[in-house]
């Protein structure tokens, strides 16, 4: 129950192009969803997120879809540029029981490469 | 101000060998995770540290792994007598508490580990 599917594993688009990426949950007590972006070498850096209680959210580019009652929620990435070739992780969470800091899920990744 | 710090960035070590990895939190982070990413894979919650609690060590995979943080900082993670499988990228994370109940946590660069 603790799963978080993550689908493509990977995935090639132009430059120009529009980079969906999507993952589905089963643990109704998340109630946080993050992606994360990696880059080579580097650690994770968290791009964007969003709770259950708004059904979009939008930061420059990048916009963050969620179905709550199918328990799903994708990434799509508009105007895909080559310096968003990286590896995406959607992540979940819900509070850990001793306090406001939170255990992450994550899905098992995406590889996008966008081809100039 | 700096990030999170990991050392070593790579370690070799023979099958059976005991191996430490370092993490430096962000200063002021509370809360201090251990991940593990195996190739191709998503990353696996391994430990949590919330300041001076016990920490929650559910995701641990055996008994060969260990994990202390001194002083509420610095944190090192020990495997024992080393296996090939555990051979993968251990990342630390670090976040603060914030109000609202959602943490971002900012992660290191990794320690790889390679198990001969």
């Amino acid at each position: 129950q603790q799963q978080v599917k993550q689908s493509p594993q990977s995935l090639i688009v132009q430059k120009g192009g529009i980079s969906i990426i999507n993952c589905a949950y089963e643990n109704t007590a998340f109630d946080y969803f993050p992606w994360y972006q990696q880059f080579p070498g580097k650690g994770p850096a968290l791009l964007i997120a969003i709770r259950p209680d708004v059904s979009e959210k939008k930061e420059g580019r990048f916009t963050i879809s969620f179905n709550k009652s199918a328990k799903q929620f994708s990434l799509h990435i508009m105007d895909s540029q080559p310096g968003d070739s990286a590896t995406y992780f959607c992540a979940a969470s819900s509070s850990i029981s001793s306090g406001s800091a939170r255990q992450l899920t994550f899905g098992s990744g995406t590889q996008l490469t966008v081809l100039p | 101000g700096a990030g999170v710090s990991q050392s070593p960035s790579n370690k070799v070590t023979e099958k059976g060998k005991d191996v430490e990895l370092r993490c430096d939190p962000i200063s002021g982070h509370t809360a201090l995770y251990w991940y593990r990413q195996s190739l191709g894979q998503g990353l696996e919650f391994l430990i949590y540290f919330q300041g001076n609690s016990a920490p929650d060590k559910s995701g641990l995979p055996s008994d060969r792994f260990s994990a202390e943080r001194t002083g509420g900082s610095v944190s090192t993670l020990t495997i024992q007598r080393t296996q090939q499988e555990d051979s993968a990228v251990y990342l630390c994370a670090s976040s603060s508490k914030r109000g609202g109940g959602t943490d971002t946590q900012y992660f290191g660069p990794g320690t790889r580990l390679t198990v001969l």
